[in-house]
């Protein structure tokens, strides 16, 4: 079955760069869909981070889309995350899913990684 | 603020039926279709409805989704403890360009 797993720093310090990688397995991220960042400040709601085709091509939040940069690489079934200039407000846990049905339709989910952005 | 609105709480009884609310607008809800997502404490969120009114494959049938217009709204019937969690609604916005959530309900079983 398809699974997704977040990796990355649990800490990161203001002012720098949040990078996150999802690794897909089960199902070749080549074959289609799009592939999305969402993540969930603590005690707060879901809030849409990205999402990305296998080809390259992404849509980004907008309030985040000067700081924000995501990448597929097929070769390796993976995709990134990368936030720079980061402050306390993106302390969130950070998941990555697959857009199965379009619209928003994230079918898979990983478990969800908490990163903290300290001062 | 949330591109979607939802009522921040809902509750009732075992066995009874609750709906939970999204309001959107022609950008989004109007034009696209809603999905919608349990969450339990400590966990993921899961797929519970997709395409405005369709289950996916393991989900029971006591959740229904419905749109009209610019709203959506999610029904559980026969309401269980195992039904207290947070639902959130979801779809494309066309003017952002973007996904979108709603604020999420979280659903008291009284």
């Amino acid at each position: 079955q398809v699974q997704l797993e977040e990796s990355g720093p649990g800490l990161v310090k203001a002012s720098g760069t949040l990078s996150l990688m999802c690794t897909v397995s089960g199902y070749p991220i080549s074959n289609g869909y799009y592939w999305g960042w969402i993540r969930q400040p603590p005690g707060k709601g879901l809030e849409y981070i990205g999402t990305i085709y296998h080809t390259g091509s992404s849509y980004y939040n907008p309030a985040l889309k000067t700081r924000l940069t995501m990448t597929v690489d097929t070769s390796t079934n993976q995709f990134s995350l990368k936030l720079s200039s980061v402050t306390a407000a993106d302390t969130a846990v950070y998941y990555c899913a697959r857009d199965y049905y379009d619209n928003s339709g994230y079918d898979e989910w990983g478990q969800g990684i908490l990163v903290t952005v300290s001062s | 603020q949330s591109v979607l609105t939802q009522p921040p709480s809902v509750s009732a009884a075992p066995g009874q039926r609750v709906s939970i609310s999204c309001s959107g607008s022609s950008s989004n809800i109007g034009n696209h279709y809603v999905s919608w997502f349990q969450q339990l404490p400590g966990t993921a969120p899961k797929l519970i409805i997709y395409d405005n009114d369709r289950r996916p494959s393991g989900i029971s049938d006591r959740f229904s989704g419905s749109k009209s217009a610019t709203s959506a709204t999610l029904g559980i019937t026969g309401l269980q403890t195992g039904d207290e969690a947070d639902y959130y609604c979801a779809t494309w916005d066309s003017t952002l360009s973007a996904g979108v959530f709603g604020g999420g309900t979280r659903v008291t079983v009284l």
